[in-house]
């Protein structure tokens, strides 16, 4: 059974840091892996998208790397502002035939000081 | 503007009493999906419709019920067999159900709908 897990649950940094973000999951079998963001209250908003072939996907400040084999990925923000405080969700999508399933991360509360 | 609109923002429910949350979305997508988020956990995935007039349980489909009448509107209902309805519902939408070879596509959230039993 495919499980993903985040670790750690918070976080906080001086303003003007770069940071890593954490994604672990138990089975490489995956079509793809998403990084969401979420402001207290709201929705989830899709970052980025790096299918099971690609090895990395940037958007401005943000670049998210997969290692399928380890089971890992990460997500690096740039020059870390306050306006990124928000907590950060990956998922992954199985390659389990006939499902349309995300399964979700738990998340990590970040905080970025000013 | 595209988008996924959720309502209401907030929604009480007393014992006994079903409850309907309405998901609407207007950017011609094909699936639908319905998430529970609960404190601490991840996102948990109620039901899905892959194309109108079909839908399928997901992890914790207990409860809780839906209808795919129109490609726009996904509504969940709480039913008072959900014995702990309270909870963060997500509804989120992506752009192709059926197509197998098209999986690498994003979801899209609308912004939730908190339930609380009075």
């Amino acid at each position: 059974k495919q499980e993903v897990t985040q670790i750690p649950a918070a976080l906080s940094v001086p303003e003007g840091e770069n940071l890593v973000l954490n994604c672990s999951f138990t089975d490489s079998a995956i079509y793809n892996l998403q990084w969401f963001r979420q402001d207290p209250g709201k929705g989830l908003t899709s970052l980025l998208l790096i299918q099971s072939s690609q090895r990395e996907q940037t958007s401005g400040r943000l670049n998210a790397s997969l290692d399928k084999s380890s089971g890992r990925s990460t997500l690096y923000i740039a020059a870390s502002q306050p306006g990124d405080s928000a907590t950060y969700l990956c998922a992954v999508r199985p390659q389990t035939s006939g499902t349309y399933k995300y399964i979700f991360g738990t998340g990590t509360r970040l905080k970025v000081l000013a | 503007d595209g988008g996924i609109t959720q309502s209401p923002k907030y929604l009480f429910r007393k014992e006994g009493q079903n409850v309907t949350l309405s998901c609407e979305q207007n950017l011609n997508h094909d699936a639908m999906y319905w998430y529970r988020q609960d404190p601490g956990q991840g996102l948990r995935l109620i039901y899905y419709s892959q194309i109108v007039n079909d839908f399928q349980k997901g992890d914790i489909a207990e409860g809780y019920s839906v209808s795919r009448e129109k490609k726009e509107s996904f509504p969940l209902t709480v039913t008072s067999a959900q014995k702990n309805p309270t909870a963060f519902y997500l509804c989120a939408s992506s752009p192709h159900g059926r197509r197998t070879t098209l999986y690498n596509e994003k979801l899209f959230f609308g912004s939730g709908t908190q339930l609380s039993v009075l």
